[in-house]
C-alpha cells in the first residue's frame, strides 16, 4: 500500500514551459487536494476535486488546470510556467469530502521555475 | 477572513523539557481542527482531528486540546525525534454548510528538540 505518490520528485523549468504533476493513491480515497507550499506562506489549496469528475478552484488557482484522470489520478498542468510558481507541490487524498475527514499527503514534488 | 495562526514560530527545548504549541483560529463555527507533523522534505503527516471544544486526544508524548478559540498542542518529556515542524490547519467557513474537505493552514511551528 503505496498511500499518496508523485512524480516527479524535482523538476527545473523555464520561464514559459509547460509540465504535468502526476499524483496517485491506491486507498479508493474519494477525494484529492493540489496544495502549494511557500516559506512564509504555509500550505494554499491550488484545487481539489470532491469526486471523481468534478473538480474545482482553491485559493490560488491562477496558472493551473487539474485533470481528474480517474478515481485514482489526479494531475497538475502548469500551461506556461513563471518564476512566482517556484514551490514545493503536495498531493493529498481524503475518503470523503467532508469537514472531519482527515487528508494524506504525498512526498511533494519540488519545482523551480527560471 | 478566516485565518489560523500558530504560535511560536519556532521553539528550541531540551530533551524532556515540555512545552506547548498555540493554534488560534477565526473561523466562524468550527468544523474539526487538525493537527499534522511535517518533517524536512516530507509531506504532512496527520495527527489528530478534533472536533469539539473540550476534546482532547493523545499520541505517544502528544496532548492535543481544543477550546473555542484555540487549541493547543501539549509535548511531554519530549525527544529528538519529535523534531519537526508542527501544523494546525481546519476547514474554512462555507455558505453551503460544507468545505467539501478544503483547508486553511496555519504557517506551523518549527520545534527542535536538543539531546
Amino acid at each position: 500500500n503505496a498511500g499518496v505518490t508523485q512524480t516527479p520528485k524535482f523538476q527545473v523549468l523555464k520561464t514559459g514551459q509547460s509540465m504535468t504533476l502526476q499524483c496517485a493513491q491506491d486507498m479508493n480515497h474519494n477525494s484529492m487536494y493540489w496544495y502549494r507550499q511557500d516559506p512564509g506562506m504555509g500550505l494554499r489549496l491550488i484545487y481539489y476535486s470532491a469526486s471523481e469528475g468534478t473538480t474545482d478552484k482553491g485559493e490560488v488557482p491562477n496558472g493551473y488546470n487539474v485533470s481528474r484522470l480517474n478515481k485514482r489520478e489526479f494531475s497538475l498542468r502548469l500551461e506556461s510556467a513563471a518564476p512566482s510558481q517556484t514551490s514545493v507541490y503536495f498531493c493529498a487524498s481524503s475518503p470523503l469530502a467532508g469537514d472531519y475527514n482527515e487528508q494524506f499527503f504525498g512526498p511533494g514534488t519540488r519545482l523551480t521555475v527560471l | 477572513e478566516d485565518q489560523v495562526t500558530q504560535s511560536p514560530e519556532a521553539l528550541r527545548l531540551q530533551e524532556g523539557e515540555s512545552s506547548s504549541l498555540n493554534c488560534s483560529y477565526t473561523v466562524s463555527g468550527l468544523r474539526g481542527l487538525f493537527w499534522y507533523r511535517q518533517d524536512p522534505g516530507k509531506g504532512p503527516e496527520f495527527l489528530f482531528t478534533l472536533y469539539s471544544a473540550g476534546e482532547e486526544k493523545e499520541k505517544e508524548r502528544l496532548k492535543a486540546t481544543l477550546t473555542k478559540k484555540e487549541s493547543f498542542l501539549h509535548i511531554t518529556a519530549p525527544k529528538p525525534e519529535d523534531s519537526a515542524t508542527y501544523l494546525c490547519a481546519s476547514p474554512p467557513r462555507s455558505a453551503g454548510g460544507t468545505s467539501y474537505g478544503k483547508l486553511t493552514f496555519g504557517q506551523g511551528t518549527i520545534l527542535t528538540v536538543h539531546p
